[in-house]
């Protein structure tokens, strides 16, 4: 099971950290990913991490502002999102990584960039 | 990292086959055999349904199948059902080790 948190409504330049915490898998051996979705639109992959953080991935999109990071020793995936834009207003979604798909999602957290 | 392309909307009657196409580039959908397809419930988490283009996970029904011929994949749904009716997106992993996702396809069940 996956449980994001963190979300809520942020001005725009403005900071904000997102956790998932996992349980009921072996976090440590798994890559993770985060996905958002603006409100009436698709899916956008924005970062994956691999399993033991030697491997960082991020869409352009976000490149240079969010940093994706975890703590096996919580069994926590972290996105710390910097600079927010209301293009940022989505829900977000963390999964846990499975070879190169996503076999397990939360239920995700929503974070609204707005003055 | 442009979206993969996929129809807007696709329907159907119960019973009948439709089909959702998604296309990439030889830099995503056609370079590798990692196609995914997700669905998606209105107000709920994204579901795999298909991975490495063609295999279900378990639990998955065997109506829906996946595949892919070039630059361009395909999700099938058989025998449609009321139940099947969502959002579809497919991803594809890319030379740049990350992940795209297409537009997305609604589902509806006429």
């Amino acid at each position: 099971q996956l449980v994001e948190s963190g979300g809520g409504v942020v001005q725009p330049g403005r900071s904000l950290r997102l956790s998932c915490a996992a349980s009921g898998i072996t976090f440590s051996s798994c890559g993770m990913h985060w996905v958002r979705q603006a409100p009436g639109k698709g899916l956008e992959w924005v970062a994956a991490i691999s399993y033991d953080a030697s491997d960082k991935y991020y869409a352009d999109s976000v490149k240079g502002r969010f940093t994706i990071s975890r703590d096996n020793s919580k069994n926590t995936l972290y996105l710390q999102m910097n600079s927010l834009t209301p293009e940022d207003t989505a829900v977000y979604y963390c999964a846990k990584d499975k070879g190169v798909y996503m076999d397990v999602w939360g239920k995700g957290t929503t974070v609204t960039v707005s003055s | 990292q442009s979206a993969l392309t996929q129809p807007a909307s696709v329907s159907g009657s119960p019973g009948q086959s439709i089909a959702i196409s998604c296309t990439g580039t030889s830099s995503d959908v056609g370079g590798y055999s990692y196609v995914s397809w997700y669905q998606q419930h209105p107000g709920k988490a994204p579901k795999l349904i298909i991975y490495d283009v063609s295999n279900r996970p378990s639990g998955v029904s065997d109506r829906f199948s996946g595949s892919k011929s070039g630059n361009t994949a395909s999700l099938t749904i058989s025998g449609l059902q009321a139940e099947d009716e969502a959002d579809y997106y497919c991803s594809s992993y890319t030379s740049s080790s990350t992940r795209v996702f297409g537009i997305g396809t609604r589902v509806t069940v006429l």
